[in-house]
């Protein structure tokens, strides 16, 4: 059974202050590794998708990078609109990709 | 490009009357359609997704139901509503090629069942 854990659940950060959100999978046959931002009341927006160990992808102040076993979203010099929750989700071409439970991110001024 | 609509944005229901939610998907010809229901502090739950007109996958047995009368628009549907039905409701699609399942999400509807 695939499965999707996300870590931290919450993270308070500083403005400017860096860090990293963590996603571990265990899936068979990795076609693709997908990270969303979801605003509250808002549906996921689609950031990023990594499709094998290595790859790394880049947007604003946001990098996700991919290995064999988990995938980290790095956040530079945060701002408070970065606040959100952050999703994670592993697909094998099933249809139906997994997500985990997401990590909130608030970023204080 | 492709461009995801969902209506209502928000509804409140009473107990026990029906309800019909729609998704449309422009810009793009066969995808795969998905519901998702979100409650409050949980992850995403599927509830049901489409390869294609009239196909229908029920993942969790429940009084909802689905259906994909055109290509590119999928339908929600219950006759009587229940309290544990309220939630936030996301559509989705894919490509059809199925090959990394990546999803891009509607906007959602917030549904409240008094």
């Amino acid at each position: 059974e695939d499965q999707v854990t996300q870590s931290p659940e919450a993270l308070r950060l500083q403005e400017g202050e860096s860090s990293s959100l963590n996603c571990s999978y265990t899936v068979s046959g990795l076609r693709g590794l997908f990270w969303y931002r979801q605003d509250p009341g808002k549906g996921p927006e689609f950031l990023f998708t990594l499709y094998s160990a290595g790859e790394e992808k880049e947007k604003e102040r946001l990098k996700a990078t991919l290995t064999k076993k988990e995938s980290f979203l790095h956040i530079t010099a945060p701002k408070p609109e970065d606040s959100a929750t952050y999703l994670c989700a592993v697909g094998r071409g099933s249809y139906i990709p997994t997500f985990g439970r997401g990590t909130s991110l608030i970023v204080h001024p | 490009s492709q461009t995801i609509h969902q209506w209502p944005a928000t509804l409140v229901q009473p107990v026990g009357s029906p309800l019909s939610l729609e998704c449309t998907v422009e810009g793009t010809s066969n995808p795969n359609l998905y519901w998702y229901r979100q409650a409050a502090g949980r992850g995403l739950q599927l509830l049901f997704y489409s390869v294609g007109i009239g196909q229908i996958s029920s993942e969790v047995p429940q009084n909802l139901s689905a259906s994909r009368p055109q290509d590119r628009q999928f339908i929600l549907s219950s006759k009587k509503l229940l309290l544990s039905d309220s939630g936030f409701y996301l559509c989705a699609w894919s490509t059809p090629s199925g090959l990394t399942d990546t999803q891009y999400f509607g906007p959602g509807t917030r549904l409240t069942v008094l």
